[in-house]
């Protein structure tokens, strides 16, 4: 399977726990996303790396929040501290940025992982 | 205010129906607009890319683009059970082409 993998698939935490995700990206694909969805919403999105830099955070990003992408390959999105509002799917999508031209950046997603603050 | 809408759901077509969802976005300078299938408890998967104005198609999926008004639609002809799912428009933005996701539209297909 070449797809975007991401695990766990599901965590449960108690408040104040921190959390780690992991992300492994299509092998090829040099931007990685990190969305949040919530039930009923579209996913938002929270960061991206271009290779190993990451270079846009959303205001939705807070400092409990920490993104890393080591040597450009799988990205972890850690969170200190959680809170029950921190409930949510946590989506990684990878894309492959064209030479040229628009970029026109299909975003391929990977399973999710599932989070649910006790 | 969002910046993606879609038509309000949810919305049922009889089996080879043809099902049609709208998006407007309110970023006009976006270029690269998508749409995505998402099952109940799973990821989004990403079925049309389309970048410029008129219609793209493939297979019973055809997606329509006029930049003018700002507007995508995706067009399912001979609708099938199996297309029940919701539907979500995305519209990429700034210089990390990020997507702006509307919140989806929930279709089902009724055999």
């Amino acid at each position: 399977d070449t797809g975007v993998s991401q695990n766990p698939r599901h965590k449960i935490t108690k408040r104040g726990q921190n959390v780690t995700f992991r992300c492994d990206p299509i092998s090829e694909h040099n931007r990685l996303y990190w969305y949040r969805q919530t039930l009923g919403q579209g996913p938002e999105f929270l960061t991206y790396f271009q290779n190993e830099a990451q270079l846009e955070k959303s205001r939705l990003l807070s400092d409990r929040f920490s993104a890393e992408r080591p040597k450009g390959s799988f990205s972890t999105l850690e969170i200190q501290r959680t809170e029950q509002g921190d409930s949510a799917m946590y989506l990684c999508a990878s894309s492959f940025r064209t030479s040229g031209g628009a970029g026109y950046n299909e975003q391929f997603f990977g399973p999710g992982t599932r989070l649910t603050v006790l | 205010q969002k910046e993606v809408e879609q038509n309000s759901g949810p919305l049922s077509v009889p089996e080879g129906a043809i099902a049609s969802l709208n998006c407007t976005y309110s970023d006009r300078v976006s270029q690269s607009f998508f749409w995505y299938r998402q099952y109940s408890g799973k990821s989004p998967e990403l079925i049309m890319s389309i970048y410029s104005n008129g219609d793209k198609e493939d297979g019973r999926f055809t997606a329509q683009l006029n930049k003018a008004s700002q507007y995508v639609s995706l067009l399912i002809r001979d609708s099938q059970p199996s297309d029940s799912a919701t539907y979500l428009c995305a519209v990429a933005s700034g210089s990390a082409r990020q997507l702006t996701f509307g919140s989806g539209t929930q279709l089902t297909v009724l055999p």
